[in-house]
């Protein structure tokens, strides 16, 4: 059973480019969550998202960021017109189900943007 | 809303001594509580979780730690460290109550560096 899986690991883009960072969860997972790290800093929450619905994006920020998880294929975030203060880490993380004692998160390893 | 504190951003330690990381939380409801690990350029890796039942919590690789309610603490302790172990750990929360998603609240992180 493979893991989460994050492409590409490693992307540059210049200033006003579009970035798409893609997750696939782990088989039978149908939760999905974004977090992002900046240098130096914790993880923060920005989207949970199941097949076809965002469920809370509260930690997204209000403009030029965007994400869905389609019924069929990969979760996207979508960042538009990247500013050099997106550059960060940007992990995925999947979970079976939502209730429960079972609510593991599994992580990705990560997508790092660099924003020239 | 909750919130993680660690209160160390560097601890070194050498090897074979033990080790303690602090994590205190700050929350309105019952939470989860986990401790991860992120290797560098890697993703994150669960150590242990904190879910119900006995305090005392025993994760992967020797680690443990003890959820203490009135102290709104859940340090995480080895008795001998090795190089291995040199890591970042993060310390996590999330909000009991199915509507909250499971979204995990992380603390700043704290940097472990084990030497000879």
């Amino acid at each position: 059973n493979a893991g989460v899986m994050q492409n590409p690991r490693h992307l540059v883009r210049r200033r006003g480019q579009e970035a798409r960072l893609r997750c696939s969860p782990m088989k039978g997972h149908s939760h999905v969550y974004w977090y992002r790290q900046l240098p130096e800093e914790g993880l923060k929450f920005m989207v949970y998202l199941q097949k076809e619905n965002i469920i809370d994006e509260s930690g997204m920020p209000k403009e030029r960021f965007s994400a869905e998880f389609p019924k069929e294929g990969p979760s996207i975030l979508r960042i538009q017109q990247v500013v050099r203060g997106d550059s960060a880490a940007y992990f995925c993380a999947s979970s079976p189900r939502l209730a429960g004692v079972d609510n593991e998160q599994f992580f990705g390893p990560g997508t790092r943007l660099t924003v020239l | 809303a909750q919130s993680v504190t660690q209160l160390d951003s560097q601890v070194p330690v050498f090897e074979e001594a033990p080790v303690e990381l602090r994590c205190n939380y700050s929350s309105s409801v019952s939470v989860y509580l986990f401790w991860y690990v992120q290797y560098p350029n890697q993703g994150l890796q669960l150590l242990l979780k904190y879910l119900s039942g006995s305090t005392l919590v025993k994760g992967i690789n020797g680690f443990e730690a003890e959820f203490n309610k009135s102290q709104t603490s859940f340090h995480l302790r080895k008795p001998s460290v090795h190089i291995s172990d040199t890591a970042e750990y993060f310390c996590a929360v999330s909000d009991l109550r199915v509507a909250a998603g499971n979204k995990l609240t992380f603390g700043g992180g704290t940097r472990v560096l084990v030497k000879p």
